[in-house]
This record gives structure tokens, sequence and C-alpha cells, in this order.
């Protein structure tokens, strides 16, 4: 079946340097849909990103990602982390249209000191 | 904004007790997921529905029953629950327009299975 492997499982940084989580994926489907969401403490998973275009960079609140089919990949960056940006972050992936279920990697926490 | 609200928000109940979680999403959303997120496995799917009286079985659905009533609730029933089920559990809906669409959560119910 469908997965989404992220290796990270905690990643520590210092306010002001880049950030990047990775995002692998595995499906059948040709078409897939790729997701990043985002948890911060005490709420609830929200949309960040989404994309189904190959190689086309797509960007939100200062976080970019592209998906790339030719390696099954979709990292998520950020050039300069803020202490807001503290959270987990969810890879998810759906294979296809019509409501299918979305898929969530295990999540990487994002801890960002000053 | 989606609106998607669950109840109880924290329920505890021992082992072997009958629990049910609601979620009413006021939206018109045909799609309707019900996910628990336990530390170091993510989100994981246990059923989710396209629209009232249809059932969609997920990843992890031992031990848990759903029934969507209506367009608007998704019920997830724990007959004998059991400590391995103690969890946080969201609800969500989608649209389905985009792919799976964008997903909307809701607050999120704790259980606690002593």
């Amino acid at each position: 079946g469908d997965s989404v492997t992220q290796t990270e499982g905690l990643v520590t940084l210092t306010e002001g340097l880049p950030v990047m989580l990775n995002c692998t994926y595995q499906t059948i489907y040709s078409n897939p849909f790729l997701f990043w969401y985002v948890q911060h403490l005490n709420e609830s998973p929200r949309l960040l990103l989404k994309s189904f275009t190959d190689n086309k960079r797509t960007e939100h609140q200062g976080f970019h990602a592209t998906l790339h089919k030719s390696s099954s990949s979709f990292h998520l960056q950020k050039s300069s982390a803020q202490l807001s940006d503290s959270a987990l972050y969810y890879c998810a992936l759906s294979g296809g249209q019509g409501g299918r279920a979305l898929i969530f990697g295990t999540g990487t926490t994002v801890s960002v000191s000053p | 904004e989606a609106a998607v609200t669950q109840s109880p928000r924290n329920k505890v109940t021992v082992t072997g007790g009958n629990v049910t979680l609601s979620c009413r999403q006021t939206n018109s959303h045909n799609y309707m997921y019900w996910y628990r997120q336990d530390t170091g496995h993510g989100l994981r799917l246990i059923h989710y529905s396209y629209g009232a009286g249809n059932l969609q079985i997920g990843d992890v659905p031992d031990g848990y029953k759903a029934t969507r009533t209506t367009q608007e609730d998704f019920f997830l029933l724990l007959e004998l629950a059991s400590p391995s089920q103690t969890s946080l559990y969201f609800c969500a809906s989608s649209d389905g327009d985009w792919g799976p669409g964008q997903l909307y959560f809701g607050e999120g119910s704790k259980l606690t299975v002593l």
C-alpha cells in the first residue's frame, strides 16, 4: 500500500538557520498528491503546502517544497527558521482524486531555540 | 473556514467500556475521516466516509466501528475499549475537490482507557 517516510523524528536548530525536513513516499498511483501539515502545541493539524505537479516549487508562509516524482520526494525547506516554526510537521500522500484518504508520515518535531 | 467540532474533548473509561466519539462538520463536506495520533506513529487512519451511510475501512480499523448518519455527523465507536486505544483522536472533513481536498481537523478528543 501507500506509505510516507519521514526520517527525522526531531530536528533542533537555532533561530535564523535553514530548515529542511525530509519526505519520501511510495505509491502505485502515477499522479499522487503530496501535502505538508503543521501542528503547533495543543492545536490541530492544518495545511501548510500541497502539490501534485512534478518539479514545480510550491511556497507558503516562507516554506517551500518541490515534488520530485523521479525520486518520490517532497522535502520541506525554509531559509531562516523562526521561533514560531517550532511545531510538529507531517508529510502526507493521497493517491488521487475523489476524497481518497490521506496517508500521513510519522511526523517530524521541529524545535527552534534563540 | 471549515468548522469541525468533536465531543467529548476528554474521556476516561475503563477496559471493556463503551465509548462513542462524535464529530460534526457544518460546511457541507462530503468526506469525513477519523484518525488517531500517537507519538512515533503520527496520524493513522481508522475509518472514513464519502457520505451519509457510506463507510470505508482505514489502516488501523481493529477494535473500532464507525457510522455516518448524516452528511454532518460521523461517529467513532469503541465497544470494548482497551488500553491500547488510549490516544488522541482527530476527526477531519474535506470537500474532495482537489484530490482529497484540504483536510479540516476538529479539536481532537483525548481518550484514556484505564
